[in-house]
């Protein structure tokens, strides 16, 4: 079966750098997100990814965070200068179509931790 | 925004014991999954159920999306199904909103 892949599983960063975190979504889905989990905390929406552009962010996604999709497979969420609070657990989701009628997947996640 | 509940927030039980998850929402949805996380962090996707019922194994899950609830069922619990169970929910944009889950606890 198909699955949304992540690297690295775990990174660990020291406070003010930038970190680059890997996803490849299922191969002909159309929509890319990322979530993030602070331990022992539910699961918050980040930033949705259509076409290239980014179709929706929640406040949490500030001017530290970006998006890309550097090429036909790979999706990347950057945080540009790190901050204790960003330790998290990261999890990229993918879905064929739109939240309407599709299941979102999502990735084993890559641990955050920033010292 | 749309209001996402779970109950109960912890659960423990017997191994073979059977149990229920509720999820209530305040508005209407387009979609609803169920998750498990695991010990280890990864989600796990159980069910797309935005109505209906659905039946996977030991696991079922059912959406009443008039009255605004989800419940899912686990029957005869093994120690391999603890962790947490999130309901999740989507309306006509792009994100789905996360409950705070239910901790479940299998013990042997």
């Amino acid at each position: 079966e198909p699955e949304v892949t992540q690297t690295p599983s775990h990174q660990v960063t020291q406070m003010g750098q930038e970190v680059i975190l890997r996803c490849v979504p299922i191969s002909n889905h159309l929509y890319f997100y990322w979530y993030r989990q602070i331990l022992g905390q539910k699961v918050e929406f980040l930033v949705s990814f259509y076409n290239n552009e980014i179709s929706e962010k929640s406040e949490i996604f500030d001017d530290q965070f970006s998006v890309e999709r550097p090429d036909g497979s790979n999706f990347t969420l950057k945080i540009r200068s790190t901050k204790l609070e960003d330790s998290a657990m990261y999890f990229c989701a993918s879905s064929g179509w739109d939240t309407r009628t599709d299941t979102q997947y999502f990735g084993p996640g890559t641990r955050l931790t920033v010292l | 925004g749309i209001q996402v509940e779970q109950s109960p927030p912890d659960l423990i039980l017997q191994e073979g014991a059977n149990s229920t998850l509720r999820c209530n929402f305040s508005d209407s949805v387009n979609n609803l999954q169920w998750f498990h996380q695991n010990p280890w962090g990864q989600l796990i996707n159980l069910f797309y159920i935005p109505s209906g019922t659905k039946q996977n194994g030991r696991l079922s899950a059912t959406t009443v999306a008039t009255e605004r609830y989800s419940l899912l069922y686990i029957s005869t619990s093994q120690t391999t199904d603890s962790g947490v169970y999130f309901c999740a929910l989507g309306r006509r944009d792009d994100k789905i909103i996360f409950g705070k889950g239910t901790r479940l606890h299998i013990l042997p």
